[in-house]
């Protein structure tokens, strides 16, 4: 099964990039390695998904190593709104989608 | 606008009571999902459909119901709720690609079982 893992929080100051990683070493060769972003009593919110190499976009980058056993979302030159928890989503190759416990992202003036 | 529909978005309610929180989506998504976000466990899915009447177990399925009699609405039903059933639901969509796991989220239901 797919799951993922994460570290549980970070601290980031203002204008800092952002480097969070994930493991997924059961990941399906066919799935792909999505980012969420969620604010606190808010629905998850789609920031980027790959499926290998690097994908950038107006909001962050992904970059997935050759293996795919693991991703890291960059968040170049963060702001205090960018204070969330981030999450790492791959589908297991039963359909379902799987959620780590998140990964506590807060900026610093 | 595209989106996710939940309701009710707040409920308190006593345990046993049968309650049922609805979901509807107008992106005609084929793929629809609820999940329960509990402080300290991250969201852990419930039930899953992958079209009208196709419905599978998630990670915690017990105590809950679901139904996909049309292709819009994705109703959780909890038949006899109880204390450990608190908690921040959410349902979401997805279009037919499942393998993209690009989901549209709902805006939460908060649930409160004395």
């Amino acid at each position: 099964l797919a799951k993922t893992t994460q570290p549980i929080s970070m601290d980031s100051y203002e204008g800092q990039e952002v480097n969070i990683t994930c493991s997924h070493n059961n990941i399906a060769t066919n799935d792909y390695i999505t980012w969420y972003q969620q604010f606190p009593s808010q629905g998850p919110r789609f920031i980027i998904q790959g499926y290998k190499t690097k994908v950038t976009n107006e909001v962050a980058s992904l970059f997935i190593p050759a293996d795919r056993k693991s991703s890291t979302l960059s968040l170049p030159r963060v702001s205090l709104s960018d204070t969330a928890v981030y999450y790492c989503l791959v589908r297991s190759p039963g359909n379902q989608f799987y959620f780590g416990t998140g990964t506590s992202l807060t900026v610093i003036p | 606008e595209a989106q996710v529909t939940q309701n009710p978005r707040y409920l308190i309610t006593v345990t046993g009571k049968k309650l049922t929180v609805t979901c509807s989506q107008n992106m005609n998504h084929e793929y629809m999902s609820w999940y329960r976000q509990d402080p300290g466990l991250g969201l852990r899915q419930i039930y899953y459909s992958m079209n009208v009447e196709v419905t599978d177990k998630g990670d915690v399925p017990e105590g809950y119901k679901v139904s996909r009699k049309e292709k819009r609405n994705f109703p959780l039903i909890l038949e006899s709720p109880s204390p450990n059933q608190t908690s921040l639901y959410f349902c979401a969509s997805s279009p037919g690609q499942i393998n993209t796991g690009e989901l549209f989220f709902g805006e939460g239901s908060r649930l409160t079982v004395l």
